[in-house]
């Protein structure tokens, strides 16, 4: 079964912290996303990946940063984390026309 | 024109009747509308898709009924069973990019009450 897996479901951070989300894929697909997740706004694009240390903006960039240095792992970056960063952060794989996606990180920052 | 509407924002039904979500998009270059199933604690998960080319397409008690000219899709989740009470999302996609990113819609809270 392929898997998408983030390395932490729970973390808590302090303001100001510089934080490091995992996401490994052993799928071998080529484009990996990371995406945050808050009541009533869905699903939020951060960034992703089409290939190895390749990186796009999505349409909520700001205050993060990522980093693809081999094809099965997308790290992503909050660079001085802010309370506004709380929430669950779910990276994905995608195969033509479909995702996989971690079974996420729910980040608190205090 | 890229975004995904989506409705109701959250949904109650019996168990054994009909859940239906709705879905509208502007961008005409979408051609491929998947929806996703989020339980509690995971991440969403691929539940059925459709192409513009067909007005339907049914897996079990999951249908999507597709108006390419009303640019509508809706999920119809028949015979409702507790174990749906999930959030649903509905999404779209271009096909002929390296990319294939997804447009996701902000997504329905279902609730399948005994």
């Amino acid at each position: 079964d392929v898997k998408v897996t983030q390395s932490s479901r729970y973390l808590v951070k302090r303001t100001g912290e510089k934080v490091f989300l995992e996401c490994v894929q052993d799928m071998d697909h080529e484009n990996m996303f990371w995406y945050r997740q808050d009541p009533g706004l869905g699903l939020r694009l951060i960034y992703f990946s089409y290939d190895v240390k390749m990186k796009e903006k999505g349409d909520i960039p700001e205050g993060y940063s990522v980093s693809r240095e081999k094809k099965e792992r997308f790290s992503l970056i909050l660079e001085s984390a802010s309370t506004n960063q709380t929430s669950m952060y779910l990276c994905a794989s995608s195969y033509p026309y479909g995702y996989t996606f971690g079974s996420g990180t729910r980040l608190t920052v205090v | 024109q890229q975004q995904v509407k989506q409705s109701p924002q959250s949904l109650i039904v019996q168990k054994g009747g009909i859940s239906i979500i709705n879905c509208a998009y502007e961008n005409t270059a979408f051609d491929y509308f998947p929806w996703y199933q989020q339980f509690p604690g995971k991440g969403p998960a691929l539940l059925i898709a459709i192409r513009p080319d067909v007005s339907e397409k049914k897996e079990g008690r999951f249908t999507i009924s597709f108006n390419k000219s009303a640019k509508q899709f809706s999920l119809h989740i028949m015979d409702s069973q507790p174990g749906d009470s999930a959030t649903y999302f509905c999404a779209a996609s271009k096909g002929g990019t390296s990319y294939d990113k997804v447009i996701f819609g902000p997504g329905t809270s279902l609730s399948v009450i005994p």
